[in-house]
């Protein structure tokens, strides 16, 4: 199975930050990967997919880059909204495999 | 708009089954893989299974293989999981989601997930 290793795992942050949250793959997956965000007592949101490619909604302040073994979420101003939990999924093949996760919490 | 239900869970002892639906509206359901996925308390995300929209796959993590079989029933536009042997570790929120494609592609809908305790 492919392994996914997220960090950093939490992070603590303050509103208009620049925040950089990164996913390794332990083999090539070339842009067949996606990023999530996760509210506390929510149903995950997918955020990007094909690594770069944001969901409508999905305010400009996220953007998604990477291929093959490493991938970068970055979110450029951070906003009130955006403390959660961000899980990173490779689409590449079964079984599917989550990263860790990363806790983005308020300093 | 995109609906995804889940219903079913609820509190089982060790050994117990449990069978979990995923109703889905808003979307042509033959032509997208459904997924689940399932979270412990405090713990991260796990996914647990996917069939493909035809039915193909289907596909699970290994620690519920041979004791977890999803089907669907696309003339019901329903997902199911059903769940036997459970164990302790099994407890969690599970969610349903839809892929992007028939076969694999990112979980673009989720439902709003639904527990099941596995306890003595």
């Amino acid at each position: 199975a492919i392994q996914m290793t997220q960090s950093p795992s939490s992070l603590s942050a303050s509103v208009g930050d620049r925040v950089t949250i990164t996913c390794r793959a332990s083999q090539p997956i070339r842009d067949e990967f996606g990023w999530y965000q996760q509210r506390p007592g929510e149903a995950p949101q997918l955020l990007m997919s094909l690594a770069s490619d944001s969901q409508r909604e999905v305010p400009s302040r996220f953007r998604g880059s990477g291929s093959d073994t490493e991938f970068t979420l970055t979110i450029t101003s951070l906003q009130p909204e955006d403390f959660a939990t961000y899980y990173c999924l490779q689409d590449y093949n079964y079984p599917r495999t989550f990263g860790q996760g990363t806790k983005v919490e308020i300093k | 708009e995109v609906q995804l239900l889940e219903s079913g869970g609820g509190f089982v002892q060790p050994g117990g089954s449990l069978r979990l639906s995923c109703a889905a509206s808003g979307f042509n359901f033959r032509n997208y893989a459904m997924n689940w996925v399932r979270q412990a308390p405090g713990k991260g995300l796990e996914w647990a299974a996917t069939i493909s929209g035809s039915g193909a796959g289907p596909y699970y993590v290994d620690s519920v293989k041979g004791r977890f079989t999803v089907f669907r029933d696309n003339s019901k536009n329903t997902a199911y999981l059903q769940m036997t042997s459970l164990r302790v570790e099994d407890t969690a929120v599970y969610f349903c989601a839809r892929g992007t494609r028939p076969y694999m592609g990112a979980l673009d809908h989720w439902g709003q997930g639904i527990p099941v305790t596995v306890s003595s």
